[in-house]
């Protein structure tokens, strides 16, 4: 158990319709990543947020957006959904000034129909 | 942009043999860091192995080892005495050393290899 935790674990919505996703990082760890794993594209970076700031973007697309609450929980918003957007989506945590150790979820699973 | 490539898509081993998985990056950076994960069949992404770009020697975690090769731009992994539960996919991955003090980088990822462990 990496400490990290993600909900739902699965998720079946249909093309078109808008879901959220939740990341509660480690107790203690500043920053949330984003990633999504797909056959297509593999495992591709998101989106990064530190303390609540956005602090770099990857292959996200513009119908997706992140946040991270005070409480350091984060949330990935995916709306208009199509479906090569059916991934597993990870989210991962690190404390600063560790060795940049990232702590993955265990994913959660989308499948657009 | 840096890049991983990882060109052995599936591999297989016997039980208790050693293996060793390549991976190659591109990077005009000097200071980096590069991980080795393992997803097992239940998906989850666990480190196995980390390399600082600056240390010129080879990290070891008990059975997996690292071939670090700077200059060559390559960072293999070596298992040994492979058990049934290696049995995984394997990823190799970069990150860069850019904005390290409260603002570390994102992970960039080869496409993977399968690693099969045979009884």
């Amino acid at each position: 158990d990496s400490g990290v935790t993600q909900t739902p674990k699965h998720l079946i919505t249909a093309t078109g319709q808008r879901v959220t996703l939740r990341c509660s990082p480690r107790s203690g760890d500043l920053s949330v990543y984003w990633y999504q794993q797909s056959l297509d594209q593999g495992l591709q970076f998101l989106i990064h947020y530190y303390n609540g700031e956005e602090r770099a973007k990857g292959n996200i697309l513009e119908r997706f957006s992140a946040q991270q609450f005070p409480d350091l929980h984060s949330e990935l918003n995916l709306s208009s959904l199509e479906l090569g957007d059916s991934a597993l989506y990870f989210c991962a945590s690190s404390a600063r000034g560790a060795y940049n150790e990232q702590f993955f979820g265990p994913g959660t699973r989308l499948t657009v129909l | 942009a840096q890049t991983v490539t990882q060109s052995q898509p599936e591999m297989s081993v016997q039980e208790a043999e050693t293996v060793t998985l390549s991976c190659t990056y591109d990077t005009s950076e000097s200071n980096y860091y590069l991980f080795w994960y393992k997803q097992p069949p239940s998906r989850q992404m666990i480190l196995v192995i980390r390399q600082e770009a600056y240390k010129q020697q080879n990290a070891t975690e008990n059975r997996f080892s690292v071939n670090f090769q700077k200059a060559a731009k390559s960072f293999s992994l070596k298992i040994s005495d492979s058990q049934l539960g290696d049995t995984a996919m394997y990823f190799c991955a970069f990150m860069s050393r850019a904005g390290y003090g409260g603002s570390q980088g994102n992970l960039i990822f080869g496409k993977g290899t399968k690693l099969s462990v045979k009884p």
